[in-house]
């Protein structure tokens, strides 16, 4: 089994503060990278799927970065908002079996 | 992408009963797979499942335990069998690959065993 590791674990931010989880994986068999947004009750929702060392994607406030050399991701909120509120899951693929990380539960504070 | 239903959507269960998880999607598709969450861990497969064949079962999980059915293209069923509180988790079922697309889930079964 392939070590996935997001930080934190959790984070609660005022509205309007931007921030930023990690997440952490094998360098090597690397294939994707994916982020997923989780909110209670919902389906985890597809964020991004990265491929390429230094691939940069982005959603409205949401942001992401790969480093697939050193094995990091990056996810960024910019102006958090209350509906941001969520766990956060990176997932590593290898093409044929996915690694999810124990995700970042993110609460904004109005 | 496709939409997956998922029910029930959460249940309490005594120790020792059997829980069916249903998962019905919009479209038909070749695989469907099966994942638990325990507190604190990470989305873990339990299973994958074909149409027509039996299912095939991560190392630590096992088939009386986690029977699962799959009669169709866009149905299959989970059941978690003798349950005991270590049970208690977020089932989820997803279809998709782990190739670019990645997975797309049903919306949870949050299941407290007591």
């Amino acid at each position: 089994i392939l070590n996935v590791e997001q930080s934190p674990q959790s984070l609660h931010v005022q509205e309007g503060d931007s921030t930023n989880f990690t997440c952490s994986f094998p360098s090597s068999n690397f294939y994707a990278l994916h982020w997923y947004r989780w909110e209670t009750a919902k389906s985890p929702e597809a964020l991004f799927v990265m491929t390429l060392n230094g691939d940069e994607k982005k959603k409205g406030r949401i942001s992401a970065t790969l480093n697939t050399k050193e094995g990091y991701s990056y996810l960024y909120i910019k102006g958090s908002q209350p509906e941001d509120s969520a766990t956060y899951l990176c997932a590593f693929s290898t093409g044929n079996q996915f690694y999810f990380g124990t995700g970042t539960s993110l609460t904004v504070i109005p | 992408s496709a939409v997956i239903s998922q029910k029930p959507s959460r249940d309490i269960c005594q120790r020792g009963t059997s829980l069916t998880i249903q998962c019905q999607v919009d479209s038909q598709v070749t695989m469907m797979f099966w994942y638990r969450q325990q507190p604190g861990q990470s989305l873990t497969l339990i299973a994958t499942a074909n149409q027509g064949s039996e299912a095939t079962y991560e190392s630590g999980f096992v088939i009386d335990k986690f029977p699962i059915s799959r009669p169709n293209l866009t149905f299959s069923t989970l059941t978690v069998s003798n349950m005991s509180p270590e049970d208690s988790s977020i089932y989820l079922c997803s279809v998709g690959t782990a190739a670019n697309y990645g997975y797309t889930f049903g919306s949870g079964t949050r299941l407290t065993v007591v």
